[in-house]
């Protein structure tokens, strides 16, 4: 199993939709919780951080459940420019403090 | 705005070849990490250097990859002989300081270079 796991996807959205990806992760050392954007061929950049009281920044929504080790991203009023491949990040702390990342989900926004 | 430098962007070699890789970190970073990131994949560390060293390069495989920053600020990430299955890209980021915590020391990455093995 891996360490963290996402919708697979791809998810189809026309323009304006809502959608939501889920993200679980194992290692319950895990202390911090990113999700990065990674648009095709492109290196990933951090999109947002992911706090235990839930954090919105505009249209993205993003939540954090420790009992359920289970993080989501929720985009409102989707635009053509999300369009991205959406990666699930971890800190791992204990040992070698390092960044584990999902294999991300892919979204394809369309007129 | 700063940015990783990486090349070359891409990089078509036969198997059993060698390839290097470079890579110049963000002015004042301290912090320096290589990922692989297969298709359809998330990127995997390979190696992590706090200035010079060596932090962590649990998963790097040392048998064909090896990894520098002698002065520690630019790094070369090196693999003989290649290996069909070495396709990917692959990633340099730096970030502030190794030991800060993950909220305030965002890692920043370079555009990556695709290598394809032949």
């Amino acid at each position: 199993r891996k360490e963290v796991e996402q919708d697979p996807g791809p998810f189809n959205v026309p323009e304006g939709a809502t959608v939501a990806f889920n993200c679980t992760y194992s290692n319950s050392a895990s202390q911090s919780f990113f999700w990065y954007r990674q648009d095709c061929r492109k290196e990933p950049k951090l999109l947002m951080s992911v706090y235990s009281s839930g954090n919105e920044d505009g249209r993205f929504t993003a939540q954090l459940n420790r009992a359920s080790q289970y993080i989501s991203l929720l985009i409102r009023d989707s635009k053509l420019s999300d369009s991205a491949t959406y990666l699930c990040v971890v800190w791992r702390d204990g040992g070698y403090n390092k960044l584990i990342f999902g294999a991300g989900t892919r979204l394809a926004v369309h007129p | 705005e700063a940015e990783v430098a990486q090349s070359p962007r891409y990089k078509i070699t036969e198997k059993s070849q060698a390839v290097a890789f470079w890579c110049d970190p963000i002015s004042g970073h301290a912090t320096l990490y290589w990922y692989r990131q297969i298709l359809g994949q998330g990127p995997e560390l390979l190696v992590q250097f706090q200035d010079e060293s060596v932090v962590d390069d649990s998963q790097l495989p040392k048998d064909r990859f090896s990894a520098e920053r002698l002065k520690g600020v630019d790094s070369t990430l090196k693999i003989q002989p290649a290996e069909l299955g070495d396709s990917a890209m692959y990633l340099c980021a730096s970030s502030l300081r190794y030991g800060l915590a993950p909220s305030t020391d965002t890692q920043y990455f370079g555009p990556g270079t695709r290598l394809t093995v032949l």
